[in-house]
């Protein structure tokens, strides 16, 4: 069945470093693949999504791009901020019939300042 | 943001005993969604709704039960709430089938 697989956190930065978190998928057909985020107490937030293959979603800095020939959708930002600590979720949707989405475990980030 | 409220925020409650969690929406969006959400797991389908009356189960439905009779609101029921069932649950919405899901903040239920 399908399913995604991220990167365990947490994934501690400094202010302004670099930011990748993977995210890898199993699906079959073509399925759109999204990153939420979920900031402390709150519930989730849709950071950005891309629904067909080589489509980069972009949102706040945030990048991703959809890359079928090695099913992955790596979630990247040039320079972190301490506001951007939260933790982010990859998930995809493939069912047609209910839009069903699959998450990953989710990666806590924690910047400092 | 979408119109997506969840009651109650917070509920603790006995095991053994029935709970309702409440879902409401003022958006008409026709896909209604209950997810919990776990450490280690992510979030988890439990019962998902395509119209009003017309539900199904997700990949973690044992234990519970969903109604919806008006568009707006979808409830999720725990019949006799186990301590497995302690966690954080999420309403999310969505226009179509292919539409993004949004989510509602999420109520955290505690089972003693």
């Amino acid at each position: 069945g399908n399913s995604v697989t991220q990167m365990e956190g947490p994934v501690t930065l400094s202010e302004e470093a670099f930011l990748t978190i993977n995210c890898t998928y199993t699906a079959t057909g073509y399925p759109s693949l999204f990153w939420y985020v979920q900031y402390p107490g709150e519930g989730l937030q849709l950071l950005l999504k891309a629904t067909k293959a080589d489509d980069k979603g972009s949102n706040k800095g945030f990048e991703a791009t959809y890359r079928k020939e090695t099913t992955s959708f790596h979630l990247e930002k040039g320079s972190v901020q301490v506001s951007d600590s939260a933790v982010y979720f990859c998930a995809l949707s493939g069912d047609g019939a209910t839009n069903k989405l699959i998450f990953g475990t989710g990666t806590l980030l924690a910047v400092q300042p | 943001d979408a119109g997506i409220t969840q009651s109650p925020r917070h509920k603790v409650t006995e095991t053994g005993t029935p709970v309702t969690l409440r879902c409401h929406q003022t958006e008409n969006h026709r896909y209604m969604y209950w997810y919990r959400q776990d450490p280690g797991h992510g979030l988890r389908l439990i019962h998902y709704s395509y119209g009003v009356k017309d539900t199904d189960k997700g990949e973690v439905s044992d234990g519970y039960s969903v109604s919806r009779s008006k568009t707006e609101d979808f409830l999720l029921t725990l019949e006799s709430a186990t301590s497995s069932q302690t966690s954080v649950y999420f309403c999310a919405i969505s226009g179509g089938l292919t539409d993004t899901q949004y989510f509602g903040p999420g109520t955290r239920l505690t089972v003693l």
